[in-house]
């Protein structure tokens, strides 16, 4: 079966310090990737997509970057974060053309202060 | 941007009553997706309606869609207090799933 894990669970860093989350999968392969954020009390909001290794789609412009250096891999990084970027990150995945439900990871909860 | 709009924004009901949420969004689709989260957690997908269906079941689920008024609902038949949860409606355009900012059920016992 198929397994989606996302660390650290929570995180808090200082504003202007670096970020990095990883997403794995385990159990398919080739799937396609997502970063969502949801901010308190909101809706997700898609960051980012991928549909393979080294390709990604922003959907929104800010100070995060996504990558997606092994086919399991989605890592979601910024070089110096900013109070706004205080949420909770959701990662999820498909099973590429095959299927249409999303599958999320449990979530990581980060507090820029 | 967010395709889907849930209303209401919160609803409490009591155990054994039903919960209907709705759900408008704005441009064409190729499927419509229910997704339920628990506080602080993940979300788990729940139901999912294609855009040439009407009306979908699953156990205690019901979905309705109108593609003619870009909307859906979700119907929660004799609730019981681990139904409560924030529920999204989430549309499929080709791309990626866009999500709304969803309905807070609350059911208490």
């Amino acid at each position: 079966s198929q397994t989606i894990h996302q660390w650290p669970a929570t995180l808090v860093q200082p504003v202007g310090s670096p970020l990095s989350l990883e997403c794995t999968v385990e159990g398919t392969s080739n799937p396609n990737l997502y970063w969502y954020r949801q901010a308190a009390g909101r809706g997700l909001q898609l960051l980012f997509y991928s549909v393979g290794i080294g390709q990604i789609s922003s959907e929104v412009p800010q100070n995060l970057s996504a990558s997606r250096p092994q086919d399991r891999q989605f890592i979601l990084s910024s070089k110096k974060l900013l109070l706004s970027d205080s949420g909770f990150y959701l990662c999820a995945w498909k099973p590429g053309l095959a299927g249409d439900e999303q599958y999320f990871g449990p979530g990581t909860r980060l507090t820029v202060t | 941007s967010q395709q889907g709009e849930e209303d209401p924004q919160a609803l409490s009901i009591q155990e054994g009553e039903n919960a209907t949420m709705n759900c408008s969004y704005k441009t064409s689709i190729n499927n419509l997706q229910w997704y339920r989260q628990n506080s602080g957690r993940g979300l788990v997908h729940l139901i999912l309606i294609r855009s040439n269906e009407r009306e979908k079941h699953s156990g205690r689920l019901r979905v309705t869609l109108d593609t003619s008024k870009k909307s859906s609902s979700l119907l929660i038949t004799a609730s019981r207090a681990a139904d409560t949860a924030s529920y999204f409606c989430a549309t499929d355009a080709g791309t990626a799933l866009i999500f709304g900012k969803g309905t807070t059920l609350s059911v208490s016992s």
